[in-house]
């Protein structure tokens, strides 16, 4: 599959393959993490959360993984679909509840068929 | 989840104008957020909308420039006011549905071209 070190702004994988989308975020207080999922013309669809006393969480064909030490976030989407293709974006929570996202930069994946 | 409604989904405004975006969710929710997110960048939180009083502004804006209502716990109001084409954005409402949960939920946003 296609990984990449740190953010990049855009991907471009085989259908089929696995996919790898990482995330620096920046609060070492962070306790709540969300992936997001745009499409064009389209605000962001939730994808996959996990809280900062996890490190990993599964969901159907994607993986969220949390590195706290290094302050990384990945998101894995197994055997990608062109119905992937998107703009993902990471968000992060300070540690209070009822606090807004501060987004991450996105990455923009293409699924080529 | 909420069902998020924006309106208008999209504008083109003359520069000096102001236009007034409305956001209206189908049940009460606790947080209500704007965010702007410029052509080709991620999300930037403008305000957080409080219901019956002053919205809570980040770093670099203002209630001047966007003033913010919330009168109830279903319906927020944004208004981009004496805009400038620098304000051509795509303008999003977000919520928190309530105490229990975690997820932000979006609207479908609204593009906004000043010329």
């Amino acid at each position: 599959g296609e990984s990449v070190g740190l953010h990049l702004p855009t991907l471009s994988v085989q259908e089929g393959d696995n996919s790898i989308i990482n995330c620096a975020y920046s609060n070492s207080a962070s306790d709540y993490f969300i992936w997001y999922k745009q499409e064009s013309g389209k605000g962001p669809q939730f994808i996959i959360d996990i809280r900062s006393n996890m490190d990993k969480r599964q969901g159907q064909r994607v993986t969220v993984l949390l590195n706290k030490t290094v302050k990384h976030l990945s998101l894995q989407i197994a055997a990608t679909q062109p119905g992937d293709s998107a703009v993902y974006f990471c968000a992060e929570r300070a540690n209070q509840a009822g606090t807004a996202l501060i987004f991450g930069k996105g990455t923009t994946l293409s699924v080529s068929s | 989840s909420a069902v998020i409604s924006q309106k208008p989904s999209r504008d083109i405004c003359q520069r000096g104008t102001s236009l007034t975006i409305q956001c209206q969710v189908d049940s009460q929710v606790t947080m209500m957020f704007w965010y702007r997110q410029q052509p080709g960048q991620s999300l930037t939180l403008i305000a957080t909308a409080n219901q019956g009083s002053e919205a809570t502004y980040e770093s670099g804006f203002v209630i001047d420039k966007f003033p913010i209502s919330r009168p109830n716990l279903t319906f927020s109001t944004l208004t981009v006011s004496n805009m400038s084409p620098e304000d051509s954005s795509i303008y999003l409402c977000s919520v928190v549905p309530g105490p229990t949960y975690n997820e932000q939920f979006f609207g479908p946003g609204t593009r906004l071209t000043v010329l």
